[in-house]
């Protein structure tokens, strides 16, 4: 256990259905990140937060994708009319902002697309 | 961030010392290298970090050359628990995303 919590840890939807996950960093922990995770694929970043600001967004966060962090604390990620193709696991990390700080990653929630 | 090639598997036995080199021809000065362990439906776990010739801790060994265009991941006497995908990252120290790749898929068999 990280310390770093993730709900639901898994979900099954219909496509056009929006879901939401939640991801509880550790508590000292400025820095947020999300990855989405295929099978047999390393995780691939998608977005990541210093405190309640969203600084980085990957190309792969298309505009149904959605997160946010409105205390700097938990986050959220919003998918909104849900496809196959959003199919994954996701994966949420936290760290601190000191420089060589490495990434503490959560369980995941595991998404399937009906 | 540099671009990382490693093994796609590699087999081993208990007791045994495990190798998984990674390439990184393109490092740049101020990148680091990081190794991350992955079990399946959990989230990858850090395992070591280093910049140059040799870290040690207790789980692993981080073997650097001094061109440090590869990197060797050192797992003493690995046991069936090592079974995993062992990722190797390369970036800077204020990098803010990973780059995972395929990673290397390590089966240990009795």
């Amino acid at each position: 256990d990280t310390g770093v919590s993730q709900n639901p840890r898994h979900k099954i939807t219909k496509r056009g259905q929006n879901v939401t996950f939640r991801c509880d960093p550790i508590s000292e922990h400025n820095r947020l990140y999300w990855y989405r995770q295929t099978l047999g694929q390393g995780p691939e970043f998608l977005t990541y937060f210093q405190n309640e600001a969203q600084l980085e967004k990957s190309r792969l966060l298309s505009d149904r994708f959605s997160a946010e962090r409105p205390k700097g604390s938990f986050s959220t990620l919003e998918i909104q009319r849900t496809e196959q193709g959003d199919s994954a696991m996701y994966l949420c990390a936290s760290s601190l902002d000191v420089g060589l700080e490495t990434q503490y990653f959560g369980p995941g929630t595991r998404l399937l697309v009906l | 961030l540099a671009k990382t090639t490693q093994p796609i598997s590699m087999d081993s036995y208990e007791g045994q010392e495990v190798n998984i080199t990674c390439s990184h021809n393109n490092i740049a000065t101020n990148d680091y290298i990081t190794w991350y362990q992955q079990f399946p439906s959990q989230g990858p776990r850090f395992i070591i970090q280093g910049y140059k010739t040799k870290v040690t801790n207790e789980v692993a060994s981080l073997f650097i050359p001094a061109d440090r265009k590869s990197s060797t991941l050192s797992l003493p006497r690995v046991s069936l628990s090592d079974t995993a995908v062992y990722y190797c990252l390369v970036g800077p120290s204020n990098f803010n995303k990973f780059y995972f790749g395929s990673g290397t898929k390590l089966n240990v068999k009795p």
